[in-house]
């Protein structure tokens, strides 16, 4: 089954602790892309990464870093998160051709609270 | 002014009627548009993608676009209560080369339908 998995789905941590959420696909997408979700402020990207060793700042990249160091793996690491970091996280993928980034495949989205 | 913006909603239409949902966008060069449907507490999903002025049509949704005032559009016809969801405008700002590839989320608007 195609599909974009995320591990841990909860995560309740506390301020300083870093923690990298992990995102893996199963269809061979070139442009894997990490978003944030909050109430008001709808779906802002983070980073995405175009393939392997190719990465990019999205629009709230401060705080976060991310590896392609396998074209399946795109993980999340929050070296020190913070409060204001608590949010809804999803991974997506798609293929990436002429015309750009195509239909992104979310995976089920984890949910990081820090204390 | 946001990159893109939508009508937060909530939006309710009778069962049956058209639901029309609209998006403005600030890039003009933007190149590829995107509708996705969220249903509270899951992921987004693709509903339609348009690269090119004008109506594309898949069963009962329609997308619009008009480049030249800076709006896409999405038209539900008979709408069903499986509708009721929170649907996302998404934006590919630039033209699409290597390093340009984020995406834009709207906030979304929370649209009801009523049976």
């Amino acid at each position: 089954e195609a599909q974009v998995t995320q591990n841990p789905r909860y995560l309740i941590t506390v301020t300083g602790k870093k923690l990298t959420v992990t995102c893996s696909q199963n269809m061979n997408h070139e442009y894997m892309s990490w978003y944030r979700q909050d109430p008001g402020l709808g779906l802002r990207q983070i980073y995405y990464s175009m393939n392997v060793e190719v990465t990019d700042k999205g629009d709230v990249p401060e705080g976060y870093k991310v590896s392609r160091k396998e074209k399946r793996n795109f993980p999340l690491i929050l070296e020190s998160p913070s409060p204001n970091q608590t949010s809804l996280y999803f991974c997506a993928s798609s293929l990436w051709g002429l015309a750009g980034v195509n239909e992104q495949f979310f995976g089920p989205g984890t949910r990081l609270t820090v204390l | 002014q946001k990159e893109v913006e939508q009508n937060s909603g909530p939006l309710s239409v009778p069962e049956g009627a058209i639901a029309s949902l609209n998006c403005t966008y600030s890039d003009r060069v933007s190149q590829s548009f995107f509708w996705y449907r969220q249903y509270s507490g899951k992921s987004p999903e693709l509903i339609m993608s348009i690269y090119s002025n004008g109506d594309k049509e898949d069963g009962r949704f329609t997308a619009q676009l008009n480049k030249a005032s800076q709006y896409v559009s999405l038209l539900i016809r008979d709408s069903q209560p499986s509708d009721s969801a929170t649907y996302l405008c998404a934006v590919k700002p630039g033209v699409s080369n290597f390093g340009n590839e984020k995406l834009t989320f709207g906030t979304g608007t929370r649209l009801t339908i009523i049976p």
